[in-house]
């Protein structure tokens, strides 16, 4: 079935630093990657929409010059989230549409970012 | 406005069944879809539905209700494993996915 690649898993991070999470569509091709960042016990909350060879579009309150999205090719998509807080502490998630929409939202394993 | 309701937290006994109620409101329809998320873990889908009626897949079932927004899904001969949080999200009319916080599932020997 379809697979969506994510890393790291977790990362320890400086406030200030930067990090770079990596998501790869291992069979198919993904024109369209979704991010997410999920807070505990809260929904699932759309941060931005990326689309390969052009500009992500951001959900409204998301800072584009804080959360850099890159879609340069059709499996490969990254979130930077640069100088990072502890507020920015999260779970950051990928998802694609493998195929048909009857096969729903292929998510990445997820990224576990801890800022401190 | 759009939004999702589910019971925050449901129990459950091992073996038994049990169904997870959602009802929606949304800009639009393009179908709902479940998915189960564990503890500390993406999401991983089980069922969309864009028709009314009830989908089967092995143990679980989703029914859909368009004219009431209303969803649920129907989980059976209930293992260990099942516990989890399920999310219930609508597909508005911008094939946007409405995610809301989830229902999670407690399963007790």
């Amino acid at each position: 079935g379809a697979v969506v690649s994510q890393h790291p898993s977790w990362v320890i991070c400086k406030s200030g630093t930067s990090v770079k999470i990596e998501c790869r569509s291992l069979d198919f091709q993904a024109t369209t990657m979704f991010w997410y960042r999920q807070f505990p016990k809260q929904s699932l909350m759309l941060m931005a929409t990326s689309n390969e060879g052009s500009k992500a579009t951001y959900e409204q309150g998301v800072e584009k010059d804080k959360f850099l999205i890159n879609h340069a090719s059709l499996t490969l998509s990254t979130l930077t989230v640069t100088s990072a807080h502890p507020e920015d502490s999260s779970f950051y998630i990928c998802s694609a549409l493998m195929g048909g929409i009857t096969y729903g939202y292929t998510f990445g394993s997820g990224t576990r970012l801890t800022v401190v | 406005g759009q939004n999702i309701d589910q019971p925050t937290e449901m129990t459950a006994t091992e073996g038994a069944i049990v169904q997870i109620n959602c009802t929606y409101q949304t800009s639009g329809f393009n179908g709902l879809f479940w998915y189960q998320q564990h503890a500390g873990e993406a999401p991983t889908f089980l069922s969309y539905n864009v028709l009314d009626g009830l989908e089967e897949k092995g143990r679980f079932s989703s029914f859909l209700s368009r004219s009431k927004g209303y969803s649920y899904l129907l989980l059976k001969e209930l293992q260990m494993k099942d516990s989890a949080s399920y999310l219930c999200a609508p597909m508005d009319s911008n094939y946007q996915l409405i995610w809301g916080a989830g229902t999670k599932l407690i399963i007790k020997p």
